[in-house]
C-alpha cells in the first residue's frame, strides 16, 4: 500500500525559515505534490516534484530525494498568512487519484 | 481560472436520510474526486471518476455511492446518513488521467455535513 508521514504540527516565528518533511512509501512513484489549506478553506496546489532536487517558487521551495523516499517543503521569510495546514501527496495509481498525508499544521507567531 | 463549486457550504441532516452532495467543475476536467476530511486524519478519498459513468472506489467507500452522468458534475450520495458521516466533504477535479505535473487537483470550498 501507500502511506505518507509528516509531522502533525510545526511552530515558527515571522521572518524565519521552516522545513516540513514528508516521507512516503509507494508501490510506484510518479512525483510528490504539496498543498496548502487555510482554516475553513479549500486545499490549493503549491508544488510538484517529479525529479530529485529543489524546485523554487518565490518564498516556497520543494525538495525531493527519490532514493530516500523523502521530500520537504521549505518556507522562507515566514509571514502570518503562511499559518495553514500543509499536505504532501503522491499519486495513488494511474487514474490520477492522490494519496494525501495527514497534514502539518504550521503556526506562525509574531 | 478553474472553478469547482459545491451545492452547499453547510448541511444538517437526520440519521437515515438520503443525502446528495453535488459538485460541478467548469474546466472540462476528466477526473473528479470526493474526499472527506476529519481532524487528524487528513483527506481520505471516498470515490473518484475518470470519465462519465465511470467510478472507482477510494479508501473509504462504505456507506457512499456516486454518480457521474455528465462530465462536469459528480455527485456523492449517502444512502442512509449516519452520525459517523458527520464531516467536511471536499470535491476536486483534475485535467489528466495519470500521475504527472498535470495532475494538480482543484478543490471546491467544501460542504460541512452534520448528521444528527
Amino acid at each position: 500500500g501507500q502511506s505518507l508521514e509528516q509531522p502533525s504540527e510545526v511552530t515558527a516565528v515571522e521572518g524565519a525559515i521552516v522545513q516540513i518533511n514528508c516521507t512516503y512509501q509507494t508501490s510506484g512513484f510518479y512525483g510528490l505534490s504539496w498543498y496548502q489549506q487555510h482554516d475553513g478553506g479549500a486545499p490549493t496546489f503549491l508544488s510538484y516534484n517529479a525529479l530529485d532536487g529543489l524546485e523554487e517558487t518565490g518564498r516556497f521551495s520543494s525538495f525531493l530525494s527519490r532514493s530516500d523516499s523523502y521530500g520537504y517543503l521549505l518556507l522562507q521569510e515566514l509571514q502570518m498568512k503562511d499559518s495553514a495546514s500543509y499536505f504532501c501527496a503522491v499519486p495513488g495509481g494511474s487514474q490520477g487519484n492522490l494519496i494525501f498525508g495527514k497534514g502539518t499544521k504550521l503556526s506562525v507567531k509574531p | 481560472d478553474v472553478k469547482v463549486t459545491q451545492s452547499s457550504r453547510y448541511l444538517v441532516k437526520r440519521t437515515g436520510e438520503k443525502v446528495f452532495l453535488e459538485c460541478v467543475q467548469d474546466m472540462d476536467h476528466e477526473n473528479m474526486f470526493w474526499y472527506r476530511q476529519d481532524p487528524g486524519l487528513g483527506l481520505r478519498l471516498i470515490y473518484f471518476s475518470y470519465d462519465v459513468k465511470m467510478k472507482e472506489k477510494g479508501d473509504i467507500p462504505e456507506g457512499y455511492s456516486v454518480s457521474r452522468e455528465k462530465k462536469e458534475r459528480f455527485s456523492l450520495i449517502l444512502e442512509s446518513a449516519s452520525t459517523n458521516q458527520t464531516s467536511m466533504y471536499l470535491c476536486a477535479s483534475s485535467l489528466l488521467p495519470s500521475g504527472g505535473a498535470g495532475n494538480e487537483q482543484f478543490f471546491g470550498p467544501g460542504t460541512r455535513l452534520t448528521v444528527l
